[in-house]
């Protein structure tokens, strides 16, 4: 079975300022998705950014880049200019390709704080 | 864009009782949907799958007869959490994606959850 490991429980970054949250996951299969998803006091589960285990460039989203190191099975989150919006739960998970619809695997997440 | 609704967002009620979730795919069809429990401070934990027209499969650990789940249609699954006690509280929170295809790169959506409090 997969497993996602999110090894900082908190992380705390001053506005404006540059922070990278880190993710690694274990796995035998070459084809997956990977992604890492934003939980704010709501509890909502927002979609930050998403990347295929085949696509070799890294994906971004505005502020949003992700370092994906697919030998080393690292997928690290990295928000610019970060805002007080920022300020969730970050889960990192995965989504195995093996068969139909599979459910996502999460880490267990690292709290963000944004200081202003 | 596709949306799942999740109701009710917030149960309390006395042990013993029994509690029903509904998750809605309001704009697709999902023969399959996600039910997932959030203890506080705590990441998401798969509990079952729901499969539309045939039985659920559970997580290890999840007992059957105590959180039923029924999908008997393409936009409706439902989670019962039956004779509820305390250490069933939790948040739960359903998902669901637009599409079977392994390869699609439909994104999964989630209900904004359930916080249930048995007293």
């Amino acid at each position: 079975a997969q497993t996602v490991t999110q090894s900082q429980p908190e992380m705390s970054v001053q506005e404006a300022e540059t922070v990278t949250l880190s993710c690694t996951y274990d796995t035998s299969e070459s084809d997956y998705y990977l992604f890492w998803y934003k939980q704010p006091p709501s509890r909502q589960m927002i979609l930050v950014i998403r990347q295929e285990a085949y696509k070799q460039q890294n994906a971004t989203e505005n502020r949003f880049s992700v370092n994906f190191q697919k030998a080393a099975k690292s997928f690290s989150l990295k928000i610019s200019d970060s805002q007080l919006g920022d300020a969730a739960m970050y889960f990192c998970a995965y989504r195995s390709l093996h068969s139909g619809n599979t459910p996502l695997v999460f880490g267990k997440g690292t709290r963000l704080s944004v200081i202003a | 864009g596709a949306v799942v609704s999740q109701h009710p967002s917030r149960v309390i009620c006395k042990s013993g009782t029994s509690v029903k979730i509904e998750c809605r795919s309001l704009d697709f069809q999902a023969t399959t949907m996600f039910w997932y429990r959030q203890f506080p401070k705590q990441s998401l934990m798969l509990m079952a799958t729901s499969n539309e027209g045939s039985k659920a499969t559970y997580e290890q650990g999840v007992e059957k007869d105590k959180f039923l789940i029924n999908h008997a249609s393409l936009t409706l699954s439902t989670l019962t959490v039956t004779s509820a006690h305390p250490e069933d509280s939790s948040f739960y929170i359903c998902s669901a994606r637009d599409g079977d295809r392994a390869y699609s790169n439909q994104p999964q959506h989630f209900g904004d959850g359930t916080r249930l409090s048995i007293l």
